[in-house]
């Protein structure tokens, strides 16, 4: 079973513009988590999808948004990029109902 | 302004030995609580969990304990292997709806292991 696959691995952006992360669950899972994680803040906790749906939000400003499609792909989007987004964004699954979050590999995205 | 970075803890030590990763957190109320492992380039991979009603669980060459009264979380890495280097993480997670998908993740701790 393929794990969680993020896309892309790696960006460059410069300020102002805005951005669009993929991210493609386990099958058959319903949940997809997003996560941001740099060196001066550690894993912080975007938000969740379940069934196309939020159910869960941290505290990041609206600039950051995200959605999920039918199938459970999801997409998060970052607008008017700042210096401080430039992060490794974590994507996760898991069924739903689950605890334990299966992790991608990230987009490491540099904003310039 | 200027971000301070987080200093992790870092836990160096020799092949085979044992390796204790000790973890402190928050939340009370956490029912639930995870280890992973996160190597250069990839995302966090599980190791192991527990529930708030157990104080203790295995797996393969891990032993998570769980001391409530003390909120504090350890992972016991048995034999060490070059291979389990890398930056360790607890996280908690809360019951009800607001916790949906959310892990409250801890620092990491960077462990070496020497061969």
């Amino acid at each position: 079973k393929a794990g969680v696959t993020q896309t892309p691995r790696y960006l460059i952006k410069t300020r102002g513009q805005q951005v669009t992360l993929s991210c493609s669950p386990i099958s058959g899972h319903r949940s997809v988590s997003w996560y941001q994680q740099t060196p001066g803040q550690g894993l912080q906790f975007l938000f969740e999808y379940f069934s196309e749906t939020q159910r869960n939000k941290g505290n990041f400003p609206g600039r950051f948004s995200g959605r999920q499609f039918s199938n459970s792909r999801s997409e998060m989007n970052v607008s008017t990029l700042e210096l401080g987004d430039s992060a490794l964004y974590l994507c996760a699954s898991t069924m739903g109902a689950e605890e334990k979050l299966f992790f991608g590999s990230g987009t490491q995205l540099s904003v310039l | 302004g200027e971000s301070v970075g987080l200093h992790l803890p870092t836990l160096s030590v020799q092949e085979g030995d044992n390796s204790i990763i000790n973890c402190a957190y928050s939340n009370s109320a956490s029912d639930y609580f995870i280890w992973y492992k996160q190597e250069s380039g990839k995302g966090p991979q599980f190791i192991i969990d527990i529930r708030s009603n157990m104080d203790k669980r295995q797996g393969q060459r891990v032993t998570v304990l769980l001391n409530k009264t003390v909120k504090h979380l350890s992972l016991q890495i048995a034999a060490t292997q070059p291979g389990d280097s890398a930056v360790y993480f607890c996280a908690e997670k809360g019951a009800g709806g607001t916790s949906y998908g959310k892990l409250t993740f801890g620092q990491g701790t960077i462990l070496t292991v020497h061969p």
